[in-house]
């Protein structure tokens, strides 16, 4: 049974186009968060949520809105899709003790 | 800026051999440091941690080494496998502060059969 599971694993997309990328957690975690591995796999952190509330944002486009219907799933929505949009988005939560559980990523390439 | 600093960015060992990486940070603030290994294609995944009160710990074959007063820390690998190859990553974090993990650049080891 997947901790963190993503979807899709790969997006391959046009400039221009809005895209979503769906996480689900059944770890049973309050905070979860929303991570960009770039190419040369820099991490760096987009948002976080803790039991649906945004908690974190970092300097990140307004193109990117994250969406927590409920703490078990964190989703982002991805409008106007740049080039340099391009990376690996993983998803991930966090237990009491501050341990993280990341999710497999999901490729996205902009062509 | 990049608050997190990892070095050496590959590593080659041969098996059996001593794996070190090292990581500087600047942020007095930091209170947790954990580190990551990630193997192609999945995401990272949590192998060891310490808090700033402890000098030293121990995982089976993974230890950090922690000086805060240089404020750097440290992963040992012993005994390095062939299926320890994969890139490690430092971070660290705040935990009052949504404890949102600053990662260190990387770095790729190789092991050597």
């Amino acid at each position: 049974d997947t901790a963190v599971s993503q979807t899709p694993k790969y997006l391959v997309t046009q400039m221009g186009n809005d895209k979503s990328i769906k996480c689900e957690q059944n770890l049973g975690h309050d905070t979860m968060y929303w991570y960009k591995q770039d190419s040369k796999k820099f991490l760096k952190i987009m948002f976080s949520y803790n039991n649906k509330e945004l908690i974190i944002n970092e300097t990140v486009p307004n193109r990117f809105s994250p969406k927590s219907p409920d703490k078990a799933h964190l989703n982002l929505h991805i409008n106007s899709l740049e080039l340099g949009d391009s990376a690996v988005y993983f998803c991930a939560s966090r237990d009491i003790n501050y341990g993280y559980t990341f999710g497999s990523g999901t490729r996205l390439t902009v062509v | 800026q990049q608050q997190v600093k990892q070095s050496p960015q590959s590593l080659i060992v041969q098996k059996g051999g001593i794996s070190i990486i090292n990581c500087a940070y600047e942020n007095t603030a930091f209170d947790y440091f954990p580190w990551y290994q990630q193997f192609p294609g999945k995401g990272p995944a949590l192998l060891i941690a310490i808090r700033p009160d402890v000098s030293e710990k121990k995982e089976g074959r993974f230890t950090i080494s922690f000086n805060k007063s240089a404020k750097q820390f440290s992963l040992h690998i012993m005994d390095s496998q062939p299926g320890d190859s994969a890139t490690y990553f430092c971070a660290a974090s705040i935990k009052a502060a949504g404890n949102k993990l600053t990662f260190g650049g990387g770095t790729r080891v190789l092991v050597k059969p």
